[in-house]
């Protein structure tokens, strides 16, 4: 599975949209973008996941490069309870039959 | 949908006793279910997958003998830490994916967690 890179924390205004960046330069074709994240304490929540188009779904929105080289994930409305750690992961289509690979994510912190 | 539970939550055992960890799929058939580990401040590590009435596969460095998985049920799945000591205090969490109805996931949908402290 290819590498991601992101950020290890951000801090955002509650309200404001959230940017998430995530760097996957050796993603390969057949490999999707997934995020996840982890309130403290709690199971990982998946958010959403894409191969190349832009995707939005009632929580978030994903932004793929055409390059397909990196992504945003948009929190648009950023609320205290988003405060998590959010995990890019690159992983291959057949995703839901291999384990998943977390790296360190970024530590979102919205501020009141 | 997509629903999974542990249980329990916490547990608390003393050293050299066998805990049992269960993980469900509440509502769709979990085919492939995932059992992780997260220690403080660390990410989460993957210890080993299985797939409904197979034997489970192990990641490297994780212990067959002392993390026995069963997925006997395409909604149940188990771990049981045996002979559990200080150093397998730790934050268990499984996830699963698979069919509902018609449609299969490639996503993963995780339980809550278990958090094991062995004194």
């Amino acid at each position: 599975d290819a590498k991601t890179t992101q950020p290890t924390s951000m801090d955002c205004a509650e309200g404001r949209a959230a940017n998430l960046p995530c760097n996957h330069s050796t993603i390969s074709g057949n490999e999707y973008v997934y995020w996840y994240r982890q309130i403290h304490s709690q199971g990982p929540q998946y958010i959403i996941h894409g191969l190349k188009n832009n995707e939005t779904n009632e929580m978030a929105s994903l932004i793929i490069t055409e390059d397909r080289k990196s992504s945003t994930l948009i929190l648009p409305h950023a609320t205290l309870r988003d405060t998590a750690v959010y995990y890019c992961i690159v992983k291959y289509s057949g995703g839901g039959a291999d384990g998943l690979t977390f790296g360190k994510g970024t530590h979102l912190i919205i501020q009141p | 949908g997509a629903v999974v539970s542990q249980h329990p939550s916490w547990v608390i055992c003393k050293s050299g006793t066998s805990v049992k960890i269960e993980c469900r799929s509440l509502d769709f058939q979990a085919t492939t279910m995932f059992w992780y580990r997260q220690f403080p401040k660390q990410s989460l590590m993957l210890m080993a997958t299985s797939n409904e009435g197979s034997k489970a596969t192990y990641e490297q460095g994780v212990e067959k003998d002392k993390f026995l998985i069963n997925h006997a049920s395409l909604t149940l799945s188990t771990l049981t830490v045996t002979s559990a000591h200080p150093e397998d205090s730790s934050f268990y969490i499984c996830s699963a994916s698979g069919l509902a109805g018609r449609s299969s996931y490639n996503e993963q949908f995780f339980g809550p967690g278990t958090r094991l402290t062995v004194l």
